[in-house]
């Protein structure tokens, strides 16, 4: 089955930037998706297709996909940021696939 | 305005058998394939199941094949998930989302708030 790595905790000052990794074998095969969630909510997509921001996602997101690993970046991190990221991928025998989460923390 | 929203969570007793909805609504419900995915209290996002638009294949994730269906009626614009033989550790906030796939891929673009299962006895 296909599985997706994500370190657990990453903590940037605000301002700064921040990087989210997920790492998958031939991950560059396949697009990467990023989901924000922040406490008590539902999940929503800040990064399609590797690097494509949907509507309303702003600018300091940015996503890429090289090798076996897709970065999610951003840029000037705010503290309305903090939240869970989840990457994921589709794979032929595993379906949607999800990382395990990561908890950013911005202070 | 895209909105999912899930009911018919709560408790039950292990072994036994829940089924929960999720009513679609500003969208056409009939072109998209919908998907389950479960949040354990803590825990990280894992997807369930997966519903083609017209019904004609249906995905699974090992830990609930055999024991979940996933069905809908597009002329009541919703998704069902039935749910036997239920265990403890299938506790988790339920979630219904809409797939959007473009080919050999597919994500999830919008998600319903959720209908929390409490498996216990």
């Amino acid at each position: 089955s296909y599985e997706l790595t994500q370190p657990p905790s990453v903590s940037v000052s605000p301002g700064q930037t921040a990087s989210i990794t997920c790492s998958g074998e031939k991950l560059n095969n396949k697009y990467a998706y990023w989901y924000q969630q922040k406490p008590g909510q539902s999940p929503v997509v800040v990064m399609s297709q590797d690097n494509r921001r949907p509507s309303g996602i702003p600018e300091r997101f940015s996503g890429s996909n090289s090798g076996n690993t897709a970065t999610l970046t951003i840029s000037g991190t705010q503290v309305m940021d903090e939240a869970d990221y989840y990457c994921q991928a589709w794979d032929i025998t595993t379906h949607v696939v999800f990382g395990g989460g990561t908890k950013l923390t911005v202070l | 305005e895209v909105q999912l929203v899930e009911s018919g969570g709560g408790l039950v007793k292990p072994g036994g058998s829940l089924r929960i909805s999720c009513a679609a609504s500003g969208f056409s419900f009939s072109d998209y394939n919908m998907n389950w995915v479960r949040q354990a209290p803590g825990k990280g996002l894992e997807w369930l199941s997966s519903i083609h638009s017209s019904s004609s294949y249906q995905y699974y994730t090992g830990s609930v094949k055999g024991r979940f269906t996933i069905s809908r009626d597009n002329a009541k614009n919703s998704l069902y998930l039935q749910m036997n033989s239920l265990r403890d550790e299938d506790t988790a906030v339920y979630y219904c989302a809409r797939g959007v796939s473009n080919g050999a891929d597919l994500y999830l673009d919008f998600w319903g708030q959720g209908t929390l299962v409490t498996v216990s006895s």
